[in-house]
C-alpha cells in the first residue's frame, strides 16, 4: 500500500514569490491535514481538508491556502514568500476523524532566499 | 501559546535502561493524546495514544501514562534499544475538531547509547 506522497520533495525560491505544494494521500483516506515544521517550533497545524472541504484552520496568515480535490489529492499555497516561511511541510492523511492517528509524508523542504 | 510543552529538548539513556519521555499540556478540551516518533529525513510515524478516560496504555516496549489532573502524559520505553533513537513528538487532540487538529510539542531527541 503506498504511503502518503508529496511533491517536490525539495525546492527554493526567492522571497515575493509564490508556492504550491502538492500532496496524495493513502487510498481510501479522505482526510489531509497540512503542518509546518521548523527548528525549536515543532509541527505547527495549518489546515485540514476532509471531502473537499476545510474543516479546521491554523493560526497562519492568509497567505497559507489550501484546497483538496475529489480523488483527495490536496495542495497548499503560499503567496508572497517570506524568509520565515523557510521550513518542512508536511502532509498527512487519515482514512477518517474518528482519532489524530495521522499518517505522514516525508514533506517537502521549502528554502526561501 | 504552547498548548504542548516538551521540556527536555534530548535525553540519552544507555540500552537496555528504561527511556522516559515526558509531556505537559495546558489545554483542558485535549481528549486524546498521542506518540510520534520521528527518524531523521523522513515524516512522523504514530507510535501509540491513549484516550481521557483511561491512565495507561501499553504496547509492547512502549507504555503511555496519562495523569489528567496533573496535565501530564509520560512515555516509557522498556528497555530501550540503539533503534529506537529518534525524535519523539507528544501529541494532543480533541474531539471538537474531529480530532484532525492535533497540537505538537516540539520534540524530544532521545540518543540509545550502545
Amino acid at each position: 500500500k503506498a504511503g502518503v506522497t508529496q511533491t517536490p520533495r525539495y525546492l527554493i525560491k526567492t522571497r515575493g514569490q509564490q508556492v504550491t505544494l502538492s500532496c496524495s494521500p493513502i487510498s481510501g483516506h479522505r482526510s489531509v491535514s497540512w503542518y509546518q515544521q521548523t527548528p525549536g517550533q515543532g509541527l505547527q497545524f495549518l489546515f485540514e481538508y476532509f471531502s473537499e472541504t476545510q474543516r479546521n484552520k491554523g493560526n497562519f496568515p492568509g497567505r497559507f491556502s489550501g484546497r483538496q480535490f475529489s480523488n483527495s489529492r490536496s495542495e497548499m499555497n503560499v503567496s508572497t514568500l517570506e524568509l520565515g516561511d523557510s521550513a518542512l511541510y508536511l502532509c498527512a492523511s487519515s482514512r477518517d476523524r474518528n482519532t489524530g492517528e495521522l499518517f505522514f509524508g516525508e514533506g517537502s523542504r521549502l528554502t526561501v532566499l | 501559546d504552547q498548548q504542548v510543552k516538551q521540556n527536555s529538548p534530548s535525553l540519552s539513556v544507555q540500552e537496555g535502561r528504561i527511556s522516559i519521555l515526558n509531556c505537559d499540556y495546558t489545554n483542558s478540551m485535549f481528549d486524546y493524546f498521542l506518540w510520534y516518533k520521528k527518524y531523521p529525513a523522513e515524516g512522523p510515524t504514530f507510535l501509540i495514544s491513549i484516550s481521557s478516560i483511561k491512565d495507561k496504555n501499553e504496547d509492547g516496549r512502549f507504555t503511555v501514562f496519562l495523569n489528567k489532573s496533573a496535565k501530564h502524559l509520560s512515555l516509557h520505553i522498556v528497555p530501550s534499544q540503539p533503534g529506537d533513537s529518534a525524535v519523539y513528538f507528544c501529541a494532543a487532540t480533541e474531539s471538537g475538531g474531529g480530532y484532525q487538529k492535533v497540537t505538537f510539542g516540539t520534540g524530544t531527541k532521545l540518543q540509545v547509547i550502545p
